[in-house]
């Protein structure tokens, strides 16, 4: 079955940027989505085809895919972007599949 | 905005069936291009895509859950429903239903993504 990797923490200090990797065998070749969950709410849409932002997502999120790894970038991290993160993707064998998460603190 | 709720029993027994139903309001459950998903997250750990169904009544389950799983839709009421049968303690989990987004690129790779979520609703199995 395909599987997604993600490291399980990322720090970052106010106002750098945080870079969060999603490892998955040719991943290149299938289109990665973001999302963020806070604690105790639903998961919210960030990046879906590999780049895009819904509308109401800021400026400071891109995302990239290339090679084995899609990586999502908040530039000018904010502390109200500490949140887990995840990322996910289409397999015609698997379907949906979710990478594990990875919980970012901003300190 | 769409919006979709989840509602069911919070506390389903051993070996009995998990029932839940979705609501969606602002938006038709058979607008072309929707799947319409469960997905679960067990506590304090990550997110299982559960299964989805098409307005049209096609599915596609998480293989891991096959033979347990069966998904319905009723466009009439905007509503789809999950069932999960012979439950144990690891399908203690929340559920949340979304929305999926569903299309091919010019080479025919499928764009699979969740714009909008429920609420999620703890689903408890114990005696």
């Amino acid at each position: 079955s395909y599987e997604l990797t993600q490291p399980p923490s990322v720090s970052v200090s106010p106002g750098q940027t945080a870079s969060i990797t999603c490892f998955g065998d040719e991943l290149r070749n299938k289109y990665a989505s973001w999302y963020y969950q806070k604690p105790g709410q639903s998961p919210v849409l960030v990046i879906y085809e590999n780049t895009k932002r819904p509308s109401k997502i800021p400026e400071r999120f891109s995302a990239s895919n290339h090679g084995n790894t899609a990586t999502l970038t908040i530039s000018g991290t904010q502390t109200m972007d500490e949140a887990e993160y995840y990322c996910q993707a289409w397999d015609s064998s698997t379907y949906v599949v979710f990478g594990g998460g990875t919980k970012l603190t901003v300190l | 905005q769409v919006q979709l709720q989840e509602s069911g029993p919070g506390l389903v027994k051993p070996s009995q069936t998990l029932s839940l139903t979705c609501t969606v309001s602002s938006g038709s459950i058979d607008s072309g291009g929707y799947y319409w998903s469960w997905i679960r997250q067990h506590p304090g750990k990550g997110l299982e895509w559960i299964g989805y169904i098409y307005y049209s009544g096609r599915t596609y389950y998480n293989p891991s859950l096959k033979g347990r799983l069966i998904m319905s839709v009723d466009t009439s009421k905007n509503q789809f429903s999950l069932k999960l049968s012979s439950v144990t303690a690891a399908d203690t989990a929340v559920y949340f239903c979304t929305r999926g987004v569903h299309y091919s690129d010019t080479s025919a790779s499928i764009i699979y993504y969740f714009d909008y979520w429920g609420q999620g609703t703890l689903v408890t199995v114990s005696s």
